[in-house]
């Protein structure tokens, strides 16, 4: 059974600092890897997502994530954080083992603070 | 551009009356599902479809009832509202699952039952 491992339920960063949200999965085979991101009173907005193409993926709004299959991880990065990326991040990950689809992280709140 | 349409966005409820959340996406996706996010809990699948006609239980789905009558949408029942029952409600969609396929969401209906 595939599940998800979001350390840390609130991250707080200056403006202009590194943003670091990390993701832990368990999986029995390759997964596929997702990050969503959730603005205020919004929907769920895909970010970046993992199909094995390229290790190091790159998304929407400066975001970028690895894979690294010897550690289970695929974190999510930002070189310098502005005040728009307040939200709520979810990582979430499917491996094809059932109907259900992707399995989610409780969420990581990222806080900007000025 | 609809994608993912729900109805209603907000919504209070007395405990013990029904309603129905609806759903429908234009993109001929085959694949639906409904979620529920609550506070420190990520997104838990309540029902999802894999097709017109098709539906199955997820991690959470005793007060609810779902049908697909059409590939277009899928609708949420709540069959007798609980306070335990408040929470904000999410319906997905994607093409089919597996092979990495982007989930998209709609904006949310917050449900309140008192």
């Amino acid at each position: 059974a595939q599940s998800v491992t979001q350390l840390g339920s609130h991250v707080s960063v200056s403006e202009g600092a590194l943003v670091l949200l990390r993701c832990n999965y368990s999986s029995s085979v390759p997964p596929y890897l997702f990050w969503y991101v959730q603005y205020p009173n919004q929907g769920l907005q895909l970010l970046l997502k993992y199909t094995s193409a390229a290790t190091l993926v790159k998304g929407i709004n400066g975001f970028e994530a690895e894979f690294k299959k010897s550690e289970t991880s695929f974190h999510l990065t930002k070189p310098s954080a502005h005040m728009s990326d307040a939200a709520e991040y979810f990582c979430a990950v499917d491996d094809g083992g059932g109907a259900d689809g992707l399995t989610f992280g409780k969420g990581t709140h990222l806080i900007i603070q000025p | 551009n609809a994608g993912v349409t729900q109805t209603p966005k907000f919504q209070v409820l007395k405990t013990g009356q029904s309603m129905t959340l609806q759903c429908a996406q234009d993109m001929n996706h085959e694949y639906m599902s409904w979620y529920r996010q609550d506070p420190g809990m990520g997104l838990r699948l309540i029902h999802y479809s894999v097709g017109a006609g098709i539906t199955d239980q997820g991690e959470v789905p005793n007060g609810y009832n779902v049908s697909r009558s059409t590939t277009e949408d899928f609708p949420l029942r709540l069959l007798s509202a609980a306070p335990s029952q408040t929470s904000v409600y999410f319906c997905a969609s994607t093409l089919a699952l597996f092979g990495g396929n982007t989930i998209y969401f709609g904006e949310g209906s917050w449900l309140t039952v008192v």
